[in-house]
């Protein structure tokens, strides 16, 4: 069964729009992290928030925001007025603990075309 | 200095040859990763250093053989690869493990 899913395969949007990026994600541990990486076009991840399993607080960052849900088992992530330099792949990623220590599994990612 | 560097940027071997790839932090992380990145896939992953130690390795071929020399340095030596272990080959790096891992821009590297 895959530990963390993204259902989006690809979303295209219009600059300005708002758009959700879903992560489900699956682990029988009390323990866990959860993050967020985004992979633009040159290739290098870039890590966009972590979130451990006590803390379902939702994060608001300048156009990013984030929703913890434990009773889901979600973790999604929203653009607010999305611009075209948004253009990238987006994985959610799980950490948790396995044998030799904690392992982190990504979701397929989620290809995020902004048009302008 | 928060970055993580990777050389070689590109690599193109034959199935015989002996290559490394090489990988440097100095943001004083303890845990260094080896990634594979197939196109159009997540990243997976490989090994897993955690204060110069091995901690994880995801049953990875024994062709690939990974090394830590110090806390900065991470190394992984190729040997009698097949084509189909063309990848991009991604390192990071984080202050300890669970935390967010800090990725370098990765070796493209084609087997022949």
């Amino acid at each position: 069964a895959q530990k963390v899913t993204q259902a989006q395969t690809e979303i295209s949007v219009v600059e300005k729009e708002d758009v959700t990026l879903d992560c489900v994600y699956e682990t029988r541990d009390t323990t866990y992290y959860l993050f967020w990486y985004k992979q633009p076009p040159s290739g290098e991840l870039v890590f966009l928030i972590r979130r451990n399993s006590f803390d379902e607080q939702n994060e608001i960052s300048g156009r990013y925001s984030w929703n913890f849900q434990k009773s889901t088992s979600s973790f999604n992530f929203t653009i607010t007025a999305s611009q075209v330099v948004d253009s990238a792949v987006y994985f959610c990623a799980l950490s948790e603990l396995d044998t030799g220590g904690f392992k982190t599994i990504f979701g397929a990612g989620t290809r995020l075309f902004v048009k302008a | 200095d928060t970055e993580v560097t990777q050389t070689p940027k590109h690599l193109v071997m034959g199935m015989t040859n002996k290559k490394s790839l090489k990988c440097e932090q100095h943001m004083g992380h303890r845990a260094m990763y080896w990634y594979k990145q197939k196109a159009k896939k997540p990243p997976e992953l490989m090994f897993v250093y955690s204060y110069e130690k091995l901690s994880i390795n995801e049953s990875v071929p024994s062709r690939f053989s990974p090394e830590c020399p110090n806390s900065s340095l991470l190394n992984l030596h190729l040997h009698a690869l097949q084509p189909e272990d063309s990848a991009l080959y991604l390192c990071a790096s984080s202050q300890g493990v669970p935390n967010e891992q800090f990725f370098g821009p990765g070796t493209r590297l084609t087997v022949l």
